[in-house]
């Protein structure tokens, strides 16, 4: 098992520019998430999906989009980036028997390092 | 609020020394705490998870403690090894809007020769 794998490991944009993060899982998780990760804070939720088909917002979704066409794939896209986009980015999956109990352990990929000049 | 604050911040020790990380929280209802370890670099990976019921759970050399009534959890590192240096972060679930995580920002742990 590859677990989560996500791409590129890093990237340098100009301000205005787009680009995707890719985002795969090989252990069949239902619960995918991205999260930003910022020097000094805690990780924050972007988006999220339950399935296949499903996302949702989570805290800080404003300047990205996402879609879950697969159980396996959950890309991250960055429209007309920003300074403040400039972040190190993680793509975790977890399985979850129950939408109210969390009690899923997440598996992380190895981050995508993205800065905005 | 629901809150997750870990101290300290930073810690260095030398290597075989022991330490002890903390995680105070305000999340409620509570249901589970896990505590990751973040190398640089790298991604999280989970050490261990409590449960409301559970006071104490080691894995290997790490041990966590939860006092569910203070709500306050501890990280207990043994003998420390060069290998855990890394961040090492708390994360606590409510019972409901299950799709919240509360983060702490994490303790960063370096030890030395």
């Amino acid at each position: 098992n590859a677990g989560v794998t996500q791409t590129p490991k890093f990237r340098i944009l100009k301000i205005g520019q787009s680009m995707t993060l890719q985002c795969t899982q090989d252990m069949n998780h239902n619960y995918m998430y991205w999260y930003r990760q910022d020097p000094g804070m805690g990780l924050k939720l972007i988006y999220y999906s339950v399935g296949a088909g499903i996302t949702d917002k989570g805290e800080v979704p404003n300047g990205y989009n996402v879609s879950r066409s697969t159980t396996e794939d959950f890309p991250l896209r960055l429209e007309l980036a920003a300074p403040s986009q400039t972040s190190v980015y993680f793509c975790a999956s977890s399985y979850r028997s129950s939408p109210i109990l969390n009690t899923g352990e997440l598996f992380f990929g190895e981050g995508s390092r993205l800065t905005v000049l | 609020k629901n809150q997750v604050e870990q101290s300290p911040q930073s810690l260095i020790i030398l290597e075989g020394k022991n330490c002890t990380l903390q995680c105070n929280y305000t999340v409620s209802p509570f249901s589970n705490l896990r505590w990751y370890k973040q190398d640089t670099g790298r991604g999280p990976v989970s050490l261990t998870i409590m449960t409301f019921s559970e006071n104490t759970k080691s894995n290997g050399r790490y041990t966590a403690t939860l006092d569910a009534d203070t709500k306050q959890s501890s990280l207990h590192i043994t003998a420390s090894q060069l290998s855990d240096s890394a961040s090492y972060i708390c994360v606590v679930s409510p019972q409901t809007g299950a799709n919240n995580l509360f983060f702490g920002t994490g303790t960063r742990l370096t030890v030395i020769p």
